[in-house]
């Protein structure tokens, strides 16, 4: 079946700007995970849905971000007056469960950002 | 608190030979472990994990990783490298207990494996 997919691939967009970025997770997963890599942090965790429950919001690095999820599937991520260090690939992972922590999380394949 | 850490940013090896690619990590409690590989512009690609049982966890492509508790490692290895397996690999952890960490992976920084004909 069709795995985890991103769009855009790239986006590039002025410092300002708000930003947009899709997830579609794979059919039947319940858990969705946004992170965001960098070359000097690495893989960051940004936020976590699972099922209705309230997301964990945990990882976002300021509130210019967001995240929802509609119907229990698609994901947006909406990055808010852009700075230059948001400059980063957005990578969106899903898993079969998320409350059993044995889920392995797969990924899509990333919406490269950058802000000039 | 979880934390993993590749100690080596790049690792060299020719083609036949066997590879190893170092994970320690840092637990509250018990790990999860995973490893992942990432091609040029590509998402990451799941390899293996260790849940519980055998120490020693095969994965995809020839790939298997031994968990061991005392050193706190989860080092990757295959025994005969080939120039495809050229990518950036990142160990991954996951608390057990999920009021230690929620359901989030921390990921190592990647290492790099450079596998030359």
């Amino acid at each position: 079946g069709a795995g985890v997919s991103q769009s855009p691939s790239n986006k590039v967009t002025e410092k300002g700007k708000d930003v947009e970025l899709r997830c579609d997770p794979i059919s039947g997963h319940t858990a969705l995970y946004w992170y965001r890599q960098s070359l000097g942090q690495g893989l960051e965790f940004l936020i976590y849905f699972q099922g209705n429950s309230a997301p964990d919001k945990s990882g976002l690095p300021s509130d210019r971000f967001s995240a929802e999820r509609t119907g229990g599937s698609v994901s947006t991520l909406t990055i808010q007056r852009t700075q230059q260090e948001d400059s980063a690939v957005y990578l969106c992972a899903s898993s079969p469960q998320g409350q059993g922590r044995t889920d392995t999380q797969y990924f899509g394949p990333g919406t490269r950002l950058t802000v000039l | 608190a979880q934390s993993v850490a590749q100690p080596e940013d790049q690792v060299n090896v020719a083609e036949g030979n066997p590879l190893t690619v170092k994970c320690t990590y840092s637990v509250s409690g018990n790990p999860y472990l995973f490893w992942y590989v990432q091609y040029p512009n590509r998402g990451l690609q799941f390899l293996l994990k260790y849940i519980t049982g055998d120490n020693l966890v095969k994965g995809s492509y020839g790939f298997e990783a031994e968990f061991n508790k005392s050193q706190t490692s989860f080092h990757l290895k295959k025994p005969s490298a080939l120039v495809s397996d050229s990518a950036l690999y990142f160990c991954a952890v996951r608390d057990i207990l999920l009021r230690n960490a929620g359901n989030m992976l921390t990921f190592g920084g990647g290492t790099r494996l450079m596998v030359k004909p």
